[in-house]
């Protein structure tokens, strides 16, 4: 199974500032089809997760521009270029590529200084 | 727009048996995969179960492979969960989600709770 780790897992951010977050994968997320199947999703507390990014860098409907994901092979970066109140929470990533079974990260709790 | 609301989850003792649902609406649900991912009280994300569109193939994890079952009522635009020999470590916030491109997508039901305890 493909392990996925995150860094940091806990995350105190300034309003308005920048912030990342780093996930790694045991191997290659490269697809036969040449895609790279790396999403990253959001949880808010006492709310559902909801997917912001999927193939690496591409957002979904309704997710702002500040976030932007980037990375190859086996490393992966989630940016929020501004940090709002509303994007506190546990961020996950979580590989596409190689399953069964499809594995997430262990979250990376963003909290506001 | 595109709706999931689980339910059938509650309290169970271990061995016993629960089947989650899930009923769907705002999208073609006969043409889309689906999965159920579950969270551990204060835990993370962990995936559970995946169907195809067409339910001709079904995936588990280790960790309930031989004990749960995931189905699909296309009649009905709802999802299943058979869970069986539930264990402790069963006890979690099930969420059904809307599959894209095979994997869990942007669309997550609200969650159902299931607590094995005696």
């Amino acid at each position: 199974d493909v392990v996925m780790t995150q860094s940091p897992l806990s995350l105190p951010v300034t309003l308005g500032q920048p912030a990342s977050i780093s996930c790694r994968s045991s191997q290659s997320l490269v697809y036969s089809d040449g895609n790279t199947y790396l999403n990253w999703f959001h949880q808010r507390p006492g709310q559902s997760p909801r997917r912001l990014i999927y193939k690496v860098s591409n957002r979904d409907s309704g997710v702002p521009d500040r976030f932007s994901g980037s990375g190859s092979g086996t490393d992966f970066t989630l940016k929020i270029s501004r940090v709002e109140a509303e994007d506190v929470g546990v961020y996950y990533c979580m590989q596409s590529t190689h399953w069964p079974p499809f594995t997430f990260g262990p979250g990376t709790k963003v909290d506001i200084k | 727009q595109i709706q999931l609301v689980e339910s059938g989850g509650g309290v169970v003792q271990p061995g016993g048996s629960l089947r989650l649902s899930c009923a769907a609406s705002g999208f073609t649900f006969s043409r889309s995969p689906m999965h159920w991912v579950r969270q551990a009280p204060g835990k993370g994300l962990e995936w559970v179960s995946f169907i195809r569109h067409d339910g001709s193939n079904n995936y588990y994890a280790d960790s309930v492979k031989g004990r749960f079952t995931i189905s699909r009522d296309i009649s009905k635009n709802t999802l299943y969960l058979q869970m069986n020999s539930l264990r402790p470590e069963d006890t979690a916030v099930y969420y059904c989600v809307k599959g894209d491109d095979y994997s869990p997508g942007h669309h997550w039901g609200q969650g159902t709770l299931v607590t094995v305890s005696s």
